[in-house]
């Protein structure tokens, strides 16, 4: 029982490429979360959606694009991709509102590199 | 700005020894502070959360102390197994979900 999945798990492309990346919970959680993880295993917030909503949008280029078509699904969406995207890229999610009881539930991460 | 600092960075003890790892965050205002343990090539896992009212949680052989008015939170980990070996991170908080994260301490148990 997966609680949060991401696909693909590796994805290797070409510079200047467009890609996604699908997360999915199953938690019945209402909000969810994109993180990068550098090369130096640095872990920084991206985005968050709150059922659909988008309530954290950090310093992020835009064309990092996230999409929520529900509450259970948060994809991300990059567009002309460069090589200092090459990271992992977890996906998250939690009850916000639960009165900071809740931690955030991980999915496994996708490795990103762009060649 | 919130920022969240570890030490150390890596740290290697025999097995048995307990340990501490450390966390200073720059902002007390924070609504809840979390250690996370990621093994190489996987995800994270939630270890401890201790909001911010409260002042220490207990898992096992994890105990996490939080003391918002020095800006501090220490993970002892008591009887250290191989097991355990994995990098710990720290991350705080705040109302709208965003967690800060530190750069992490890299555990190694030796046998």
């Amino acid at each position: 029982d997966t609680a949060v999945s991401q696909t693909p798990k590796y994805l290797v492309t070409q510079m200047g490429n467009d890609k996604s990346i699908k997360c999915e919970q199953n938690l019945g959680h209402d909000t969810m979360y994109w993180y990068k993880q550098d090369s130096k295993k640095f872990l920084k917030i991206m985005f968050s959606y709150n059922n659909k909503e988008l309530i954290i949008n950090e310093t992020v280029p835009n064309r990092f694009s996230p999409k929520s078509p529900d509450k259970a699904h948060l994809n991300l969406h990059i567009n002309s991709l460069e090589l200092g995207d090459s990271a992992v890229y977890f996906c998250a999610s939690n009850p916000l509102g639960a009165g900071g009881k809740e931690t955030q539930y991980f999915g496994p991460g996708t490795r990103l590199l762009v060649l | 700005k919130q920022e969240v600092t570890q030490i150390p960075a890596a740290l290697s003890v025999p097995e048995g020894e307990n340990l501490v790892l450390n966390c200073s965050f720059t902002d007390s205002a924070i609504y809840n502070l979390q250690w996370f343990r990621q093994d190489p090539g996987k995800g994270l896992t939630s270890l401890l959360l201790i909001q911010s009212s409260q002042r220490e949680q207990t898992s096992g052989r994890l105990n996490a102390s939080l003391d918002k008015s020095s800006g501090r939170s220490t993970l002892y980990i008591a009887a250290s197994q191989p097991g355990d070996s994995a990098t710990y991170l720290c991350a705080v908080g705040s109302n709208t979900g965003k967690l800060i994260f530190g750069q992490g301490t890299t555990l190694q148990v030796k046998p």
